[in-house]
């Protein structure tokens, strides 16, 4: 079985300030890691994801994020906050052909 | 189309109707996935095509639930004799190959409010 733990329902930050989402798992395979952004009233949309190779993935919008197997983790991170960054981030882990495991999302706060 | 399109976006009903709710994924794409996401909470797996076969249905919560998508393209989600905890925003997403690492891309969701 499989499981994603975000850290914090709710993140809020400074406009230009580093933004940091917390992402933990577990699986019992090697995972397949994304991050995914979910705006008001509109579908979710993939931001990045780890397959295999270079543990440290960039992704639309000046994300990444970094997949420390030591710490089960996959934090999302972006260097300088932006208004139109508030939203909701969801982690997800998918093991299996298909079938993801999301976390229960982030809401981020940018203020001015 | 562009992108996934699910319809209808919102849907209230009795407790104890049925409804269906309509995905139409992005054309030609060969997996079609159906999502739960009730409020504060992420997604959860519902069921999975692969062209018209449905491979897992193994997040179906209940015998009240199906869903098929009979000719590899739409997708209907039913639900029978709804009752007030399937009350949800049920997500759509589609995909064009096969492999873990396939990109899903989501529809914006069908908001059912049982009352």
């Amino acid at each position: 079985a499989q499981s994603v733990t975000q850290l914090g329902s709710h993140v809020s930050v400074s406009e230009g300030a580093l933004v940091l989402l917390r992402c933990n798992y577990s699986s019992s395979v090697p995972p397949y890691l994304f991050w995914y952004v979910q705006y008001p009233n509109q579908g979710l949309q993939l931001l990045l994801k780890y397959t295999t190779g270079a543990t440290l993935v960039k992704g639309i919008n000046g994300f990444e994020a970094e997949f420390k197997k030591s710490e089960t983790s996959f934090h999302l991170t972006k260097p300088s906050a932006h208004m139109s960054d508030a939203a909701e981030y969801f982690c997800a882990v998918s093991p299996n052909a298909g079938k993801s495991t999301f976390g229960d999302g982030t809401t981020l706060t940018v203020k001015p | 189309g562009a992108g996934v399109s699910q319809s209808p976006r919102y849907k209230v009903a009795k407790r104890g109707q049925d409804v269906a709710l309509r995905c139409d994924p992005i054309s030609g794409h060969v997996s079609l996935f159906w999502y739960q996401q009730a409020l504060g909470q992420g997604p959860e797996f519902l069921t999975y095509f692969q062209n018209e076969a449905q491979l897992d249905k193994s997040g179906l919560p209940s015998d009240r639930f199906f869903a098929e998508r009979p000719e590899g393209s739409v997708s209907t989600l039913k639900i029978q004799r709804t009752q007030q905890e399937d009350s949800a925003v049920y997500l759509c997403a589609s995909s064009s190959g096969t492999g873990l690492d396939n990109e899903q891309f989501f529809g914006p969701g069908t908001r059912l409010t049982v009352l």
